[in-house]
């Protein structure tokens, strides 16, 4: 089993309409999470970052977080045919005393249609 | 300010030559990555450093080999490339590589053995 699990898609929706995308995590200890962008042959950018049960919103984006059933989801809503991307989970673990690595899924692909 | 730029942008490579792949930050942080992306398989993590001055392996080090002399450069070498290392190579930064810390990514490098 992955450390970071992703449906690599493409999930595609209409214009408009709110996109769900689902991450979720083996490891019980994992404390934060983060989502990242990445448009095609782009480097990924910072999306959100979560580290508390329940919702955090940032404009259009909701990231929530479910400790208990090990899952993570970006949800975007009034979803852009700019939104169009590939959506990366990532999972912070432990490599040294107080240092991290960051552990990525393979990403969902979005397709927003116009 | 510039974030963090990568050189070549990309590059076509004989198996068995030699080559470095540039990193540089000016963002003054501490924690440095090299990530492979493949189709399929995500982002992998090749090596890191904690901070100037040490280095340390990842996921897929095989074949690769880093330095960190200063704050702000990090380059990665292939000793004698292989097709295998045909991938997308990604610099990355964050400020001290803590949980909470955004990794903060280069363009990239395409690189091509063949």
């Amino acid at each position: 089993q992955k450390e970071v699990e992703q449906n690599s898609g493409p999930l595609s929706v209409p214009e408009g309409a709110i996109a769900s995308l689902n991450c979720t995590y083996s490891d019980r200890g994992s404390q934060s999470f983060f989502w990242y962008r990445q448009y095609s042959g782009k480097s990924p950018e910072l999306i959100m970052f979560i580290y508390s049960n329940g919702d955090k919103e940032d404009g259009r984006f909701t990231a929530q977080l479910n400790k208990a059933s090990q899952y993570v989801s970006l949800l975007i809503r009034d979803s852009q045919p700019s939104d169009s991307a590939t959506y990366l989970c990532a999972a912070p673990r432990g490599l040294n005393t107080g240092f991290q690595k960051l552990v990525f899924g393979t990403g969902t692909r979005l397709l927003v249609s116009p | 300010i510039a974030g963090i730029t990568q050189a070549p942008t990309s590059q076509i490579l004989a198996a068995g030559r030699r080559m470095t792949l540039r990193c540089t930050q000016d963002m003054r942080h501490n924690a440095m990555y090299w990530y492979r992306q493949d189709l399929g398989l995500g982002l992998r993590l090749i090596h890191y450093s904690n901070t100037a001055g040490t280095t340390g392996k990842g996921e897929v080090p095989d074949g690769y080999s880093v330095s960190r002399a200063n704050t702000d450069d990090f380059p990665l070498t292939l000793a004698s490339a292989v097709p295998s290392q045909t991938s997308v190579y990604f610099c990355a930064s964050s400020e001290f590589g803590a949980a909470t810390d955004t990794q903060y990514f280069g363009p990239g490098t395409r690189l091509t053995v063949l």
